[in-house]
């Protein structure tokens, strides 16, 4: 199957901070979404980017589908925005693979 | 609305009993997956229906089945589990077409005794 790594897979940072996560997968990919998952576990839907660039509020995404990587801005960081961020890629016919995840904690 | 309902929300179950998970959307989606997540892990893939048929089944033990009884629901029934299979269990939905993107439910928090 498909390898999807992400980096870093732990983050701390202080609230309003800038960071990057980024997600490399192995092989070419249909589709590519990214998730929040809160303490909870409830998986939210932040971005899905196949390619090109998305941008809504202070979270951003860029894929580059060619270079197999995909890349999770968020700026001016809030406590909220702690949790567990994970891409998920699609190869074919709703076959997903997500990502091995990067846990970010923002303090006050 | 983007919204995928899983009941119950948690699970305790001994080994010799059966019980269900259930998982119900109505957004006219007709692709549905079940997926299986332990503690620190990502999300795996369990199963997927397409038009109400299996389309993937990623070699899960025959203690898990799944089933689709129309276009909204799909059901995991769970029997003779193991205490290894204590885990989170997300099922999510997608409208049919290549280019869509998936909807998690919150889950149901399985405990197997």
């Amino acid at each position: 199957g498909i390898q999807v790594e992400q980096s870093p897979p732990d983050l701390i940072l202080q609230e309003g901070a800038n960071s990057t996560l980024r997600c490399n997968f192995s092989d070419s990919v249909n589709n590519l979404q990214w998730f929040h998952q809160n303490p909870w576990g409830q998986l939210i839907n932040l971005f899905y980017i196949p390619s090109g660039t998305k941008q809504n509020g202070r979270l951003s995404a860029t894929t580059v589908a060619t270079e197999r990587y995909s890349l999770l801005y968020i700026s001016s960081s809030q406590t909220t925005d702690s949790g567990v961020y994970f891409c998920a890629v699609e190869r074919l016919g709703n076959q997903f693979y997500f990502g091995t995840g990067t846990s970010l904690t923002v303090i006050p | 609305d983007t919204e995928v309902t899983q009941t119950p929300k948690h699970l305790v179950m001994g080994m010799t009993n059966k019980k269900s998970l259930k998982c119900e959307q109505h957004m006219g989606h007709r692709a549905m997956y079940w997926y299986k997540q332990k503690a620190k892990k990502p999300p795996e893939l369990m199963f997927v229906y397409s038009y109400e048929k299996l389309s993937i089944n990623e070699s899960v033990p025959s203690r898990f089945s799944p089933e689709c009884p129309n276009s909204s629901l799909l059901n995991l029934h769970l029997h003779a589990l193991q205490p290894e299979d204590s885990a989170l269990y997300l099922c999510a939905s997608r409208r049919p077409g290549r280019v869509n993107e998936q909807y998690f439910g919150p889950g149901t928090r399985l405990t197997v005794t």
